[in-house]
């Protein structure tokens, strides 16, 4: 079993929608995770980071972590088509010092 | 822009050659990770350096191998390249005092094997 599984999509969706980008992961012990946002031909961008349980905010962007069912989400709203891109989610491990990826998901968002 | 520098951009070779890639993290950041992102693999961790000393190993093959030096930039050394190594190899970087769930990356360095 893979350490993080994400859905690869792609996902198209019209602007204004509100996206959810999901991934689960094996390991109960892992308590941070993030999300990162990658355009075309271009480096990993951090978008955000959660630690353990609950929801985190940012602007449009919402992180959310359900440790019970293994469960990362990301949900954008009011999605702009300046949000088509891939988005990763991520796991450190090894005390922090390596990060698990997941496949990504590819978004397009259709004005 | 991230603040992590990568050289070159673009690399086109052959099989059995061996390539350098070099990478200069932000200011102050004192780790410097090292990941290669296929299409088939994703984004696999490789290897992570922290002021001149190797901290953790991920996936990293045998004939690849990374340094960061005294000013800590880092290079990761690709020798006898096979078709499958053809991939875009990204640096990261992150504060001290922080691990790798607060790095950021650079723009990467797209690897053509021939």
């Amino acid at each position: 079993q893979k350490e993080v599984e994400q859905d690869p999509g792609p996902l198209s969706v019209p602007e204004g929608a509100i996206v959810s980008l999901n991934c689960t992961y094996s390991n109960s012990a892992f308590q941070y995770f993030m999300w990162y946002r990658q355009y075309s031909r271009k480096g990993p961008e951090l978008l955000m980071y959660t630690y353990s349980s609950g929801n985190k905010e940012d602007g449009r962007f919402t992180a959310q972590v359900d440790k019970s069912s293994k469960y990362i989400s990301l949900f954008i709203r009011d999605s702009q088509p300046s949000d088509s891109a891939t988005y990763l989610c991520a796991i450190p491990s090894g005390g922090y010092q390596k990060v698990t990826f997941g496949t990504g998901t590819k978004l397009q968002v259709i004005p | 822009d991230s603040g992590v520098t990568q050289t070159p951009k673009h690399l086109i070779t052959a099989t059995g050659q061996r390539v350098t890639l070099r990478c200069s993290p932000r200011s102050g950041d004192l780790s410097v990770y090292w990941y290669q992102q296929s299409l088939d693999q994703g984004l696999q961790f490789l290897i992570q350096y922290y002021n001149g000393e190797e901290r953790a190993k991920g996936n990293i093959l045998e004939r690849f191998s990374a340094q960061q030096f005294p000013d800590l930039h880092s290079e990761l050394n690709l020798s006898s390249l096979e078709l499958g190594d053809s991939a875009l190899y990204f640096c990261a970087s992150s504060f001290p005092g922080q691990g790798a769930e607060t790095q950021y990356f650079g723009p990467g360095t797209r690897l053509l094997v021939l």
